[in-house]
Parts: C-alpha cells; structure tokens; sequence
C-alpha cells in the first residue's frame, strides 16, 4: 500500500504570493490533517478534513486555507505569504474513524518564502 | 485545553548508553498517549501507542514508554541507544471521547555521541 504523498517536496516563494500544496492520503483513509514544523515552534496543528468537511482547525488566520476532495486527496492554500510563512508543511492521513486513530504522515513540503 | 511538555529540547547520549525522554500532559481525563520518531529528512512515524490496558508499552526497536496517570507523565526510555536512534522524538496525547484531535509537544531531539 503506497505512503502518504506530498508534492511538490520544496517550493520558494516570495512576499505576498500564494502557494498550493497537495497531499494524497492512504488508500481508504478518509482523514487528511496538516501540520505546519519549524524549529520555534515546533509542530502546529492547522486544520483536518474529514469526508471534503473541516472536522477540526487550529489557530491560524484565515490567510490558511484548505479542502478536500472526494477522493480524500486534500491542498492546502497559502495566501500573501509572510517570511513566518517558511516551514514545513506536513500531511498526515488517518481512517477518521471515532476513537485513536492513527496518523500516517507524508515526507513534508518546505516552503521557504523570501 | 490539552498541552504536551516535553521538558529537553535537545539530549545528548553516549552510543550504548540509556535514555529518558520527559513527556507530560496537562490534563488528567481520559486520555490515548503517543511517541513519533522523524528522521532526518522524513516525516513523522508512529514509535509506540498507549491506548488502554497495560501502562508499559515497547516498540520493536527497543524503546518502551510507561504511562503514569497520577503524573499525566509518558516518558521513552531505551536502556541502550544506538546511533541510528538519531532522530527528534514527538510526545503527542488525544482525549478520549471528544474530537479526537492529537496535540503534539515541541520534540526533543536526540544525540547519539560515539
């Protein structure tokens, strides 16, 4: 059974553009949650989406977007990026279902936002 | 709200010596406890669970985590490190019965001196 997948794996941005990033989660998991890592702050929960459904969202502005599609692929949006921006995004997949669930994570993208 | 302390940031070791890794959390309802390993360069890994039942839990490279419910602690200890156990250590907890939404703590990265 394929891993979760990220792309793309690096992206450079600058000031003020928006960025997409893809995950595509483990055949037959219906969760996708995302992560943003950096070495301050640590691992910061963004949001999970749950059958194309935000289920949960951390605190981010609103400038972070995502969704989620029918077939449990998800993105995640970026807009007018900052400099704070510059992280690793992380992906993580799970059946969803009521109860521990355990998380399957992607390698990560790093955006790096000059 | 649920937090996750993982008091050392950094922890250098001896190869072949033993380690403890500091977890604790901040509420005392119910809880599923976890360990993440990431590895240079890759996203996170599921290293060990606690879910119900036995409060000892091991991995099957050796590390095992024991959780103490009076101190919502769940400390990793391996009795003989290797340096392929370089890596940062992710203590996480989800509670019971709610949203299910895992927080992490900030890591703790590890060392292996030769």
């Amino acid at each position: 059974k394929a891993g979760v997948t990220q792309t793309p794996r690096y992206l450079i941005k600058t000031r003020g553009q928006q960025v997409t990033l893809s995950c595509s989660p483990i055949s037959g998991h219906r969760s996708v949650s995302w992560y943003q890592q950096t070495p301050g702050q640590g691992l910061q929960f963004l949001f999970e989406y749950f059958s194309e459904t935000q289920r949960n969202k951390g605190n981010f502005p609103g400038r972070f977007s995502g969704r989620q599609f029918s077939n449990s692929r998800s993105e995640m949006n970026v807009s007018t990026l900052e400099l704070g921006d510059s992280a690793l995004y992380l992906c993580a997949s799970s059946l969803g279902a009521t109860g521990p669930n355990e998380q399957f994570f992607g390698p990560g993208t790093r955006l790096t936002v000059l | 709200a649920q937090s996750v302390t993982q008091l050392d940031s950094q922890v250098p070791v001896f190869e072949e010596a033993p380690v403890e890794l500091r977890c604790n959390y901040s509420s005392s309802v119910s809880v599923y406890l976890f360990w993440y390993v990431q590895y240079p360069n890759q996203g996170l890994q599921l290293l060990l669970k606690y879910l119900s039942g036995s409060t000892l839990v091991e991995s099957i490279n050796g590390f095992e985590a024991e959780f103490n419910k009076s101190q919502t602690s769940f400390h990793l200890r391996k009795p003989s490190v290797h340096i392929s156990d370089t890596a940062e250590y992710f203590c996480a907890v989800s509670d019971r019965g709610r949203d299910d939404k895992i927080i992490f703590g900030k890591g703790t990265r590890l060392h292996i001196l030769p």
